[in-house]
């Protein structure tokens, strides 16, 4: 079973809308972490927001929010005010388990946004 | 800033031939990853090592191996490199900073095997 789930392979948004970036995710351990990352064109890979899974509030960094619903086991990230540099592939990602050195990182397929001007 | 390196952006090579992929960090992480990243399939462990000469396999390790000679450096080695092993390759580093550990990524070799 994929650990990590991203439904939507591309989206479109309106330049100074908001938008979610759905992710479900797929553990029976209490203890874990979620992650997004950003890909621009150029490729490397930008860390953006962490939520663990004992967290009470949900994440929030800048423009970057994550909506964690621990029941539904969705990690959605939502992204405020977009703006054209926004665009790129974003990627949802899990700690499975409690931090330790063995600790691997599960991704999702990934979500493709564009802004439109 | 933590910084990982990977030796190349670009390669092509035949099919046949060994293939090195290189990989540096310089901030003394415990783990390091080697990923491979295709269209609609996302991130896919490869391998990762949490020690030197420590090495686990990850979710498609085959046709893969690796080496972990020194702490900052993770090699990845294509044995006689295939079609199918074009791809993306991404090597990450992560370290336990209190509750939380996150991975820091290279900047990636887009690999072409003809």
């Amino acid at each position: 079973a994929q650990k990590i789930t991203q439904t939507q392979p591309g989206m479109f948004v309106q330049e100074k809308e908001a938008v979610t970036l759905d992710c479900t995710y797929d553990t029976s351990d209490p203890s874990y972490g979620l992650f997004w990352y950003k890909q621009p064109s150029s490729g490397e890979m930008i860390f953006l927001i962490y939520q663990g899974s004992y967290d009470q509030q949900n994440a929030t960094e800048g423009r970057y929010s994550l909506n964690f619903q621990k029941a539904r086991k969705s990690a959605n990230l939502v992204i405020s005010a977009s703006q054209l540099g926004d665009s790129a592939m974003y990627f949802c990602a899990m700690r499975e388990g409690r931090v330790n050195n063995f600790n691997k990182f599960y991704f999702g397929s990934g979500t493709k946004l564009n802004v439109k001007p | 800033d933590v910084k990982v390196t990977q030796s190349s952006r670009y390669l092509v090579k035949r099919t046949g031939e060994k293939v090195f992929l290189e990989c540096v960090q310089d901030m003394d992480h415990e783990n390091m990853f080697w990923y491979r990243q295709d269209p609609g399939l996302g991130l896919r462990l490869i391998y990762f090592s949490y020690d030197v000469k420590m090495k686990e396999k990850g979710d498609i390790p085959e046709g893969y191996s690796v080496s972990r000679e020194k702490k900052e450096r993770f090699s990845l080695i294509l044995e006689s490199a295939s079609t199918n092993q074009t791809s993306m390759y991404l090597c990450a580093s992560s370290f336990l900073r209190g509750r939380r550990t996150e991975a820091f990524f290279g900047q990636g070799t887009r690999l072409t095997v003809v």
